[in-house]
């Protein structure tokens, strides 16, 4: 049974760094994209990106630009960092195993962690 | 960005049939959107339900199904059970991207 296990800080000020880390237990970690994904306050969902085992990603063209995602494959963990943060970031970030290789036809995103709320305040 | 555009609410008889639909800004929605779906209850994470347009996970229940009809992806539940009560989303792919729909909040009553 593949479990996803998430933690981060909860709470942070305008134009700090979001940090979020995601292991995984059960199943393989290599040979699947993980992806980061957000769910506002008014419940729209956001797809933020993916990142496989050998650190190759994707990313959503509009948070680009502050997104970076890393992968430590020795302890089977991803992680999420987003810059610059306001207030629009607020928001539930869950990570999820999205799928394996490289098609988009075997984006699953069948497995999903339990969501960190993270609020931009000052 | 695309946007993808879902019914903001559907109502629905217990052991009737609905069907949800995922529209893109760019045009009909094809099997290149590799279409998924989502179900998600208060207080929980989404879950999976369709992938690919009409592929099932081992606990999608039959009820069930993922299609394309008139440009749209869609999702169908046929014989509405009162724990369907929820919302649904769905996420296409563009391209090395994924978007996500606005969802349904489908009311079981």
């Amino acid at each position: 049974q593949v479990q996803l296990q998430q933690w981060g800080a909860g709470l942070l000020k305008p134009s700090e760094t979001l940090s979020l880390t995601c292991a995984v237990y059960g199943g393989s970690f290599n040979g699947y994209f993980w992806t980061w994904i957000r769910q506002s306050p008014g419940k729209q969902l956001e797809w933020i990106g993916e990142i496989n085992h050998s650190g190759n990603t994707n990313y959503n063209p509009s948070l680009k630009s502050r997104v970076t995602m890393s992968v430590d494959t020795s302890k089977s963990q991803f992680s999420l960092h987003l810059t610059s943060v306001t207030a629009a970031d607020t928001a539930v970030y869950y990570c999820a195993r999205g799928g394996a290789g490289t098609a988009p036809s075997k984006r699953k995103n069948d497995y999903w962690g339990q969501g960190t709320l993270v609020t931009v305040s000052s | 960005q695309a946007v993808v555009t879902q019914e903001p609410s559907l109502t629905v008889s217990p052991g009737g049939t609905v069907t949800l639909t995922c529209a893109s800004s760019t045009g009909a929605v094809t099997s290149g959107f590799y279409a998924n779906w989502f179900q998600q209850k208060p207080g929980q994470a989404p879950r999976a339900l369709i992938y690919s347009t009409n592929n099932k996970h081992s606990w999608t229940p039959a009820r069930f199904s993922g299609s394309l009809l008139g440009g749209k992806g869609v999702l169908t539940l046929s014989g509405v059970q009162p724990e369907d009560e929820a919302d649904y989303y769905c996420l296409l792919y563009y391209g090395g991207s994924w978007v996500f729909g606005g969802g349904t909040r489908l009311t079981v009553l």
